[in-house]
């Protein structure tokens, strides 16, 4: 596609419900990112995949969060049994996997836990 | 560890007036690029301007330009004659290199006015 595409735009949840998030990279991108954007804060690195290898995962907060991307593309961030400090936007990146280069962002989903 | 830091959360510009933001970095690493990065009410991130810790030389986009002072370890970003639609978070980031999963680190960003 011609941009990475997340959905849903808005996700209202009430606590302890399981949410599941998708991102849908620019075609052709091998590297793929999640991060989290709190309220008034950065973005901070949730997880990475290179092609359907999830490369890194030392940024999810609990193990109520698992992420994958089975078949290199399309990626789901899952969020299991949800509290309210999971609130924030969920924004989604990726790029062609070469060195140096730069990020492209998702408008991210940004998840209200009630 | 690497910290970004952007100790000016709010700012306010006329419009077509000059405009910097500050940004400071606490890293050990000798090569990596430095972002800007633009983050409207859409949500997107949007590239700013790039620069590479190897290159002396200041980036310059268009009406935005870079302060890149190595060894202060600062990079702030300038926006000549500012129009409307600069109105906007802006996050300083950090990139070590190589750069193989996450090494990317954002800043808490400038949330930016440009008043008519």
């Amino acid at each position: 596609g011609a941009g990475v595409s997340q959905s849903p735009r808005y996700k209202v949840a009430k606590r302890g419900q399981d949410v599941a998030l998708r991102c849908d990279p620019i075609s052709g991108h091998v590297s793929l990112f999640w991060y989290q954007q709190a309220l008034g804060q950065g973005p901070e690195f949730l997880t990475y995949f290179q092609n359907e290898a999830q490369l890194d995962k030392s940024g999810l907060p609990s193990d109520r969060f698992f992420a994958e991307r089975p078949e290199g593309s399309v990626s789901t961030l899952k969020i299991q049994r949800t509290q309210q400090e999971d609130s924030a936007v969920y924004l989604c990146a990726s790029n062609k996997g070469r060195l140096n280069e730069k990020l492209f962002f998702g408008s991210g989903t940004q998840l209200s836990v009630l | 560890a690497q910290t970004v830091t952007q100790s000016q959360p709010e700012m306010s510009v006329q419009e077509a007036e000059t405009v910097t933001l500050s940004c400071t970095y606490d890293t050990s690493e000798n090569n990596y690029y430095l972002f800007w990065y633009k983050q409207p009410p859409s949500r997107q991130m949007i590239l700013v301007i790039r620069q590479e810790a190897y290159k002396q030389q200041n980036a310059t986009e268009n009406r935005f330009s870079v302060n890149f002072q190595k060894a202060a370890k600062s990079f702030s970003l300038k926006i000549s004659d500012s129009q409307l639609g600069d109105t906007a978070m802006y996050f300083c980031a950090f990139m070590k290199l190589p750069n193989t999963g996450n090494q990317f680190y954002f800043g808490t960003g400038t949330s930016l006015t440009v008043i008519p």
